[in-house]
């Protein structure tokens, strides 16, 4: 069973336009979210995170938006870059709770096209 | 600061054949450590993680092993590989305190043949 959902394998835009990639979870325990992005033959590399006491965090050219009642977060980035281009993991996981591993989404491969 | 570092990044090994990837935290102790493997469409799934010396969880069952023999030191294993243990070893770590984020290694490619 799939606590996350990331259900765009791929997606692809045009430079300078705004991507959106989007997840969906089931576990409701979930309080804490995660989006990292990867590059080919390399590590993740964390991105941005949301508490679920929020419902938006920005920090550059990415935002994240939580929706608790819907179990749906999603990340914007605006206006995407050719260099955005990577794979993209959505992750949940329970604030606080150490020793609890995170559960990844399968990923959502964004093309931004020049 | 902290590093994470994991070798080989390539390995190309025959079926049947052992296996050792090592991973190494520098510049923080105690920490938590995982294993994840990316497989094609699969994403990234999570194989084994230790809270500490010799405890390890395996989360799937499966043809590899994990050990912990030092603080930040964790070991993926396989006394028989097996072809569908080919992909993209990743590993990572986390302070036990914070609130959730992961810092991964460069990842290890393994081609089973």
């Amino acid at each position: 069973d799939q606590q996350v959902k990331q259900n765009s394998p791929s997606l692809s835009v045009q430079e300078g336009r705004i991507s959106i990639l989007n997840c969906d979870y089931t576990n409701s325990m979930f309080d804490y979210f995660l989006w990292y992005k990867k590059y080919p033959a390399e590590g993740p590399t964390f991105l941005i995170s949301i508490s679920s006491i929020k419902d938006k965090n920005e920090d550059g050219r990415f935002t994240v938006f939580l929706n608790k009642s819907a179990k749906h977060l999603s990340l914007h980035i605006v206006p995407s870059q050719p260099g955005d281009s990577a794979v993209y993991f959505c992750a949940a996981g329970l604030r606080n709770s150490g020793n609890t591993p995170l559960v990844f989404g399968k990923g959502t491969r964004l093309s931004v096209i020049a | 600061s902290q590093t994470i570092h994991q070798w080989p990044a390539t390995l190309v090994q025959p079926v049947g054949s052992p296996l050792s990837l090592e991973c190494t935290v520098e510049g923080t102790s105690n920490p938590n450590l995982y294993w994840y493997r990316q497989a094609a469409g699969r994403g990234l799934q999570l194989l084994f993680y230790s809270i500490g010396i010799g405890q390890i969880s395996s989360e799937v069952p499966q043809n590899l092993s994990a050990s912990r023999p030092q603080d930040r030191q964790f070991i993926l294993s396989s006394k028989k590989l097996l072809l569908s243990d080919s992909g993209f070893y990743l590993c990572a770590w986390k302070v036990k305190s914070n609130t959730g984020e992961l810092f991964f290694g460069e990842g290890s490619r393994l081609t089973v043949l």
